[in-house]
C-alpha cells in the first residue's frame, strides 16, 4: 500500500533559520513525489515535483530512494514561508496519496 | 477563468440529512476528484473521475456518491449525513489523468461541513 508519513504537525522557527519539513513514502513501485502548500486564506496548490528538480521560492526537495525520504528544504526561512505543507505521492497513475500535514511557522 | 468552483462553502446539517456539494470547473480538464481534510489525518481521497460517465472510488467512499455528467461538473452527495463526516471537502482537477507522472491538482477553496 501507498503510505506517506510527515512526522511533525508543527515546525516553529525564526527567519532566517534553515528549514527541514520531513517526508517518508512507502511505495513497492517507482515514486513520483510532490510537494503541496496551503497559505493563509489561499488554496492548496503545487509547489514543487521531484521529477522537476527544480528550486521554488528558495524550497529543494531530494528524493532519497535509499532512505525512501522526500524531505522539503530551504536554507533561509521568511515569513512568508509560514504556512501548511504536504508531501504527495502518486500512486497507482490516478490517484494522489497525501500525507498528515506539517504546519510551518515563522516568527520574525 | 475561475478555475475549480466549489459550493457551498459553508453547511450545517442534522444527522440524516442529505445533501450535495457542487464542483465546477473551466479548465477542461478531464480528471476530477474529490477529498476530505480532517485534523491530523491530512486528505483522503473520496471518489475520483477520469472523464464523463467514468468514476471510481478512492481511500473512504463510504457513505457518498459521485457522478459525472459532463466535464465540467463533478458533484459530491451525502446521501444520509453523518457526524462523522464533519469534515473539510476539496474538490481538484487536473489536465492529465495520469497524476503519477504530472501530479498536479488544482483545488476548489473547500466546502466545510458539519453535521450535527
Amino acid at each position: 500500500a501507498q503510505r506517506v508519513t510527515q512526522p511533525e504537525k508543527l515546525l516553529s522557527v525564526f527567519k532566517g533559520a534553515p528549514v527541514e519539513l520531513k517526508c517518508n513514502y512507502s511505495y513497492s513501485g517507482s515514486p513520483e513525489l510532490f510537494w503541496y502548500v496551503q497559505y493563509s486564506r489561499q488554496r492548496l496548490q503545487l509547489l514543487l515535483r521531484h521529477i522537476s528538480r527544480e528550486s521554488i521560492k528558495g524550497f529543494t526537495a531530494d528524493l532519497n530512494k535509499g532512505e525512501t525520504s522526500f524531505h522539503l528544504k530551504k536554507p533561509f526561512a521568511q515569513e512568508e514561508d509560514s504556512a501548511m505543507y504536504y508531501c504527495a505521492l502518486g500512486g497507482g497513475f490516478q490517484k494522489l496519496v497525501f500525507g498528515t500535514g506539517t504546519r510551518l511557522l515563522v516568527s520574525p | 477563468n475561475a478555475g475549480v468552483t466549489q459550493t457551498p462553502k459553508f453547511q450545517v446539517l442534522k444527522t440524516g440529512q442529505s445533501m450535495t456539494l457542487q464542483c465546477a470547473q473551466d479548465m477542461n480538464h478531464e480528471y476530477m476528484s474529490w477529498y476530505r481534510q480532517d485534523p491530523g489525518m491530512g486528505l483522503r481521497l473520496i471518489h475520483y473521475s477520469v472523464g464523463a460517465g467514468i468514476t471510481d472510488q478512492g481511500e473512504v467512499p463510504n457513505g457518498y456518491n459521485v457522478s459525472r455528467s459532463t466535464t465540467e461538473d463533478f458533484p459530491l452527495r451525502l446521501l444520509s449525513a453523518a457526524p462523522s463526516q464533519t469534515s473539510v471537502y476539496f474538490c481538484a482537477s487536473s489536465y492529465s489523468i495520469w497524476l503519477a507522472d504530472t501530479g498536479e491538482l488544482f483545488f476548489g477553496e473547500g466546502s466545510r461541513l458539519t453535521v450535527l
